[in-house]
Parts: C-alpha cells; sequence; structure tokens
C-alpha cells in the first residue's frame, strides 16, 4: 500500500538556521503531495502542495519540489523564526480515493 | 480558523461506554473525513462521507462507526471504549469527493479513556 517516510525528530535548531525536512513516498501512480503543519494545541493546516513531478510548493518562506525520480519531497526553509516551532507531517493523496496518508511527522523546535 | 469545528474540545470516559463526536464542516464542503492521531499509530485515516454516503473506509475498527447527515455535520460514534481509543480524533473537510484537493481541519476532539 502507499506509505510516507519522514524523518524521526525531534529537530532543534537556533533561530536563523537552515531547516530540512526529508520525506520520500511509496505510491502507484501519480499522488499528490502535502505537508501539513500541526503547532500546540491546533489541528492541522496546509503549508504546501505540489500536484505533479517537478512542480515547486511554497508559502511562508517554506519549499518543497516534487521528485518522482527520487519519490521524494523534502520540506526546506532558509532562515526559521521560533514561530515555526510546531509538528510537520508530509502526506500523499492519490486521484482515487481523496484520503490522506500521513507520515509520522517532524518535531521541530527552534531555540532563539 | 480551518472553518471545520468539532465538539467537544476534550472528552474523559470509562472503558465499556460509548461517546459520540461531532464535526461540522466549512460551509459549502460536501465530504468529511475522520482521522485518529495516536502515539503508536501516528495519523491514521478512518472513513470518508460524501453528500450522506459512506465512499472511503480507512483503518476504521467495527466498534466505531459514522455517519453524515442531511445538513452535512457528521459524527463519529465509537462505542466498547478501551484503552487503546484514547487518542486525537480530527475531522476534515473538502470541497469534492474525488482527486487531490485540499482538506481543511478541525481543532480535534482529545478523547481520554480510563
Amino acid at each position: 500500500g502507499d506509505s510516507v517516510t519522514q524523518m524521526e525528530g525531534p529537530v532543534t535548531l537556533s533561530e536563523e538556521a537552515f531547516l530540512t525536512i526529508n520525506c520520500t513516498y511509496t505510491a502507484t501512480g501519480y499522488p499528490s503531495l502535502f505537508w501539513y503543519v500541526q503547532y500546540p494545541g491546533e489541528g492541522l493546516q496546509l503549508l504546501l502542495k505540489a500536484t505533479k513531478a517537478d512542480d515547486k510548493g511554497s508559502n511562508k518562506g517554506f519549499e518543497a519540489t516534487y521528485r518522482k525520480e527520487t519519490t521524494s519531497f523534502h520540506l526546506e526553509k532558509g532562515s526559521v523564526q521560533v514561530s515555526d516551532s510546531a509538528v510537520y507531517f508530509c502526506a500523499l493523496s492519490k486521484a482515487a480515493g481523496n484520503k490522506l496518508t500521513f507520515g509520522g511527522g517532524t518535531r521541530v523546535l527552534v531555540k532563539p | 480558523d480551518s472553518g471545520v469545528t468539532q465538539t467537544p474540545k476534550h472528552l474523559i470516559t470509562a472503558t465499556g461506554q460509548r461517546v459520540t463526536l461531532r464535526c461540522s464542516p466549512r460551509s459549502g464542503d460536501l465530504s468529511v473525513y475522520w482521522y485518529q492521531q495516536s502515539l503508536d499509530q501516528g495519523l491514521q485515516f478512518l472513513i470518508q462521507y460524501y453528500n450522506g454516503e459512506e465512499r472511503a473506509k480507512g483503518n476504521i475498527l467495527e466498534r466505531f462507526s459514522a455517519q453524515q447527515f442531511p445538513d452535512l455535520h457528521s459524527e463519529l460514534n465509537l462505542s466498547s471504549l478501551e484503552l487503546g481509543d484514547s487518542a486525537l480524533y480530527f475531522c476534515a473537510s473538502s470541497a469534492l469527493a474525488g482527486g487531490p484537493h485540499e482538506q481543511f481541519f478541525g481543532p480535534g476532539t482529545r478523547l481520554t479513556v480510563l
């Protein structure tokens, strides 16, 4: 079945550091890929998405590129802030079903 | 604010009991999804409804059931509760039934089974 694997956390960074969270997927066909973010005590919010190979999703300084050849969708941000402390989830959705299949989540802690 | 509401926010109950979780989707959204977030299983899809009809089923236990009403709100019923059912239950909604459309998540209901 479909699956998403992302690096385990926690990832601890200093403010203004560069952030990368690795995400790889296994799926047949051409899934759409998503990054969701969960702030403490809140639900999930869509951070960015990409629907086809080589698409780059971007939002709030975060970027991720859909790489079909490596089945990856790594999340990056050039300069993190304390407010970026959250849990980040990589997910995929197949056109046929539309449910989201999530990775295990990566907790990021940014220290001032 | 995603526009998806869930009640109650917290629920504490005992083993063997039955509870009902409620979700109101964003205005105009016809699809409702339920997910369970637990420490050992992560975020797992439970079930999807579209315009009142069950559309997709995931890892939902037989003790759990759901329905979507004509006003499009949805309820997730959990019965014969066990300690392992303690988790955060999320509802999400989207406009359409199929395709990789964005899902909007509610704040979740935290269920604690004692």
